[in-house]
């Protein structure tokens, strides 16, 4: 069965910084990958997603995500971030075509930003 | 475009009372339609998934069930309320052979 770790639950930057949020995964093929956010009393909303194809993916909102096959990893960045960024961020990963598609989500970070 | 609504937006209730929580999808025929709880600082836990009028499938054991009447309408129930049962209730969609899900807006449900 598919799983997903964000390792971070908190984090701060400051506005302007560059971020980046770790993701990893463990699944045993190629894997479908996403990246959401969700402002507080929010639904999710979908910031990317990695199929197929080229591993370097972008985004809404200025954000990239990477798949890395050797590290079973898919972390997300954003070169400069804004005080409009400050969200959760779930990382999930789903177990490819099927009937009843099902997506596992990680715990969540929380991204702050420091004026 | 496809769309994604929940009612009520929030919600108080007192124990033992009962629930329904209802999420409609507009612009897509044959959705495959999830209902989630994400309790206060946490992540999402899937309860309920649906590929159909009247199939659902359980994810986990709880006093809640949920019900597909129709293609785009996918209703959260519960006969008595506990108080474990507050959080915040996610309604998702996606197509059968895509693994993309889309969320509504939520229910916040405090139960007192």
């Amino acid at each position: 069965a598919q799983s997903v770790t964000q390792p971070d639950i908190h984090i701060t930057v400051s506005e302007g910084a560059s971020l980046e949020l770790r993701c990893n995964y463990s699944y045993g093929a190629t894997p479908y990958l996403f990246w959401y956010v969700q402002s507080p009393g929010q639904g999710l909303q979908l910031l990317l997603k990695y199929f197929s194809g080229d591993t370097l993916v972008q985004g809404i909102k200025g954000f990239e995500a990477e798949f890395k096959r050797s590290q079973s990893s898919f972390n997300l960045r954003k070169p400069s971030v804004h005080w409009s960024d400050a969200a959760e961020y779930f990382c999930a990963v789903g177990a490819g075509y099927s009937s009843a598609s099902k997506i596992i989500f990680g715990s969540g970070t929380r991204l702050s930003i420091r004026p | 475009s496809q769309t994604i609504h929940q009612w009520p937006a929030t919600l108080v209730q007192p124990v033992g009372s009962p629930l329904s929580l209802e999420c409609t999808v507009e612009g897509t025929s044959n959705p495959n339609l999830y209902w989630y709880r994400q309790a206060a600082g946490r992540g999402l836990q899937l309860l309920f998934y649906s590929v159909g009028i009247g199939q659902i499938s359980s994810e986990v054991p709880q006093n809640l069930s949920a019900s597909r009447p129709q293609d785009r309408q996918f209703i959260l129930s519960s006969k008595k309320l506990l108080l474990s049962d507050s959080g915040f209730y996610l309604c998702a969609w996606s197509l059968a052979a895509q693994e993309t899900q889309y969320f509504g807006p939520g229910t916040r449900l405090l139960v007192l």
